[in-house]
């Protein structure tokens, strides 16, 4: 049975804090992987990964894909309480495009 | 649209009654895309529309649970006789096109519909 695992499920840090955030997944059919940053009900997109090894960087926000050994990871330097938030992975299957998604790390960064 | 639009954005309902949830995904999206999130559950996807087919239904959880889109564009969630199970978040998500059809884009999300059955 295709699966996204994510961990921690959740974590609490302080301001000026670097996080990781881990991601392994077996998904038939793999297609690309995604990541979101959900607040309150509205997913919102950070990255989408499709080849290995390639970092994608957005400000303070990267991640990075190895699909050899089935797990991506998504780190955030220097911590605001703005990116307090559940941190979703989802891995796109197949010509459909379903998503699989894990059930997230909740983020709590503290002042 | 600009984006996804989803309604209502809350729904209370009683055990046992139907209710509909609509889905209005960013014009010219052909994809779209149901998920439900429960309390302390990750997303679990429900129904996949290319234009008004539903190649996959295979996440509905129930003969309960039917949709249907229109015209390429909106998309109607409609659950039947509601049971206290049901009461989850809603979430609807468009992209361009599917991965099979092209090069895949990504996905918009609404903000869904926050279901509770009492």
């Amino acid at each position: 049975e295709d699966k996204v695992v994510q961990s921690p499920l959740s974590l609490v840090v302080h301001e000026g804090d670097t996080v990781t955030l881990n991601c392994s997944y077996e998904v038939t059919n793999f297609r690309s992987l995604l990541w979101y940053k959900q607040e309150k009900k509205a997913p919102t997109f950070l990255f989408m990964l499709t080849s290995s090894g390639i970092e994608k960087k957005s400000g303070r926000l990267s991640s990075i894909l190895d699909k050899k050994e089935l797990f991506s990871i998504l780190n955030i330097t220097a911590t605001q309480t703005g990116d307090s938030a559940v941190y979703l992975c989802a891995v796109v299957r197949g010509s459909q495009g379903n998503l699989i998604f894990g059930k997230g790390t909740k983020l709590s960064v503290k002042p | 649209g600009a984006g996804v639009s989803q309604s209502p954005s809350n729904k209370v309902t009683e055990k046992g009654k139907d209710v509909e949830l609509r889905c209005d995904p960013i014009s010219g999206h052909t994809a779209l895309y149901w998920y439900r999130q429960s309390l302390g559950q990750g997303l679990e996807f429900l129904i996949y529309f290319q234009g008004n087919s539903a190649p996959d239904k295979s996440g509905l959880p129930s003969d309960r649970f039917s949709a249907e889109r229109t015209g390429g564009s909106v998309s109607t969630l409609t659950i039947q006789r509601t049971q206290q199970e049901d009461s989850a978040v809603y979430l609807c998500a468009s992209s361009l096109r599917s991965p099979g059809q092209g090069a895949n884009y990504g996905y918009t999300f609404g903000s869904g519909t926050r279901l509770t059955v009492v």
